[in-house]
């Protein structure tokens, strides 16, 4: 299997445009994760998904954030509009009951 | 609200040294806990998982315990290599079992040859 893929791998962008950072689960798993890391507050749940279906999105920070799952093989994170604070490595993981599997991460930067 | 704190945030080691990690967290009334390692630049990987009603877990030069009763769990690393340097986190379930992991920050080890 390849594991979780995300993509990209690094985005860099001006202040004020829209950011999608997309996530493609391992098959099978019926759990989506979004993280968000950064090194003052570690790692913070954003948002997760059980077989497509928002289940707690109490951790997205504000309305500027949002995320869907249109299947069960693709999800999507996006921020607009983008702001330097939202600066951070976030993260997809996927699982199928207790061992989360992540992905590499896509290494987000706003100007 | 649980929380999940490990200290010491960096540690390093000569190779060859047994050492201990140490995580603790606030609410005692956890379904599971797990250690996770994370290499610079990629994402995390799932070293340990420990039941709650479970005392410790072993893969390999790494053994895993809980005390859950006082809220701690250490991942001991045996005869320490430079290939173990990595972020190790630990991550706690809540009691519910269908709860998404909370994360401590991590500690940061570097095993010099």
């Amino acid at each position: 299997d390849a594991g979780v893929i995300q993509s990209p791998r690094h985005e860099v962008t001006e202040m004020g445009q829209e950011v999608t950072l997309r996530c493609k689960p391992i098959s099978g798993h019926d759990y989506l994760f979004w993280y968000r890391q950064t090194m003052m507050r570690g790692l913070e749940l954003l948002i997760y998904f059980n077989n497509n279906v928002p289940i707690d999105d109490s951790g997205m920070p504000e309305d500027r954030f949002s995320a869907k799952m249109p299947n069960a093989s693709f999800s999507t994170l996006k921020i607009q509009p983008s702001e330097p604070r939202d600066s951070a490595v976030y993260f997809c993981a996927s699982s199928p009951g207790q061992v989360l599997h992540f992905g590499d991460g896509t290494r987000l930067s706003i100007l | 609200k649980q929380e999940v704190t490990q200290i010491p945030a960096a540690l390093s080691v000569p190779e060859g040294e047994n050492l201990v990690l140490n995580c603790s967290f606030t609410d005692s009334a956890i379904y599971n806990l797990q250690w996770f390692r994370q290499d610079p630049g990629k994402g995390l990987t799932s070293l340990l998982l420990i039941q709650s009603s479970q005392r410790e877990q072993t893969s390999g030069r790494l053994n895993a315990s809980l005390d859950k009763s006082s809220g701690r769990s250490t991942l001991y690393i045996a005869a320490s290599q430079p290939g173990d340097s990595a972020t190790y986190l630990c991550a706690v379930r809540d009691y519910s079992g269908n709860t998404p992991l909370v994360f401590g920050k991590g500690t940061r080890l570097s095993v010099i040859a």
